[in-house]
């Protein structure tokens, strides 16, 4: 199985800043036949389902503001929220669907500082 | 609305079977390959199963596979979970949810999640 590890594990940020959350795959989750990287970026806020805000590594959902950015080096993988806001406090999740089966991330949680 | 909106889950003791239903609305079901994703409480997200839009491929995790299995009935835009075997360990959260196959497996849409809890 593809072992997805996140760091840190929690942030706080202050209103405005940046976070910056990192996922690590254990093995290559590149589709070579379309060049994507198969890495997903889930966001959860308290008491709510997953909303989908990253897919193929980098490509923004629709309706997903811009200070969402997803990046891609190798096996690493990040999400960084800038001028973070006070709605952007959640846990987030990255995800591999390269390969069954697909596997989470343990999750950061991002909150105000 | 496009939705997804989960039921079925309850309070069940271990050994006992559940099965879950995701009704879907608003959207073409059939175009989509569904999954369904759990998290136990305070934990993270665990995906369990996989079904493709006409059923010809489906997953699941080690965790479930050979107590719980995933179908799908296009007719009624609805996907299911039957649960067997049901162990403490499997009190969650559950969710069902949509991908697009041509874009691989990231589901971009979800439930609202129904709770199912093993305890005697």
């Amino acid at each position: 199985d593809i072992v997805m590890t996140q760091s840190p594990d929690s942030l706080a940020v202050s209103p405005g800043e940046r976070a910056t959350i990192n996922c690590k795959s254990s093995r290559s989750v590149l589709y070579h036949s379309n060049n994507k990287n198969y890495v997903a970026w889930y966001q959860q806020r308290p008491g709510q389902p997953p909303k989908l805000i990253i897919y193929w590594a980098s490509t923004r959902e629709s309706g997903v503001p811009d200070r969402f950015s997803g990046s891609d080096s190798g096996t690493d993988f990040t999400l960084t929220i800038s001028n973070l806001q006070a709605e952007d406090v959640a846990v987030y999740y990255c995800q591999q669907y390269y390969s069954s089966p697909w596997t989470f991330g343990q999750g950061t949680k991002v909150e105000i500082k | 609305d496009v939705q997804l909106v989960e039921s079925g889950g309850g309070l069940v003791q271990p050994g006992g079977s559940l099965r879950l239903s995701c009704a879907a609305s608003g959207f073409t079901f059939s175009s989509n390959s569904m999954s369904w994703v759990r998290q136990a409480p305070g934990k993270g997200l665990e995906w369990l199963a996989y079904i493709s839009s006409i059923s010809t491929t489906i997953y699941y995790a080690d965790s479930v596979r050979g107590r719980f299995t995933i179908s799908r009935d296009n007719a009624k835009n609805s996907l299911y979970l039957q649960m067997n075997g049901l162990r403490d360990e499997d009190t969650a959260v559950y969710y069902c949810g949509r991908s697009w196959e041509v874009r691989g497996s990231d589901l971009d849409l979800w439930g609202q999640g129904t709770l199912v809890t093993v305890s005697s």
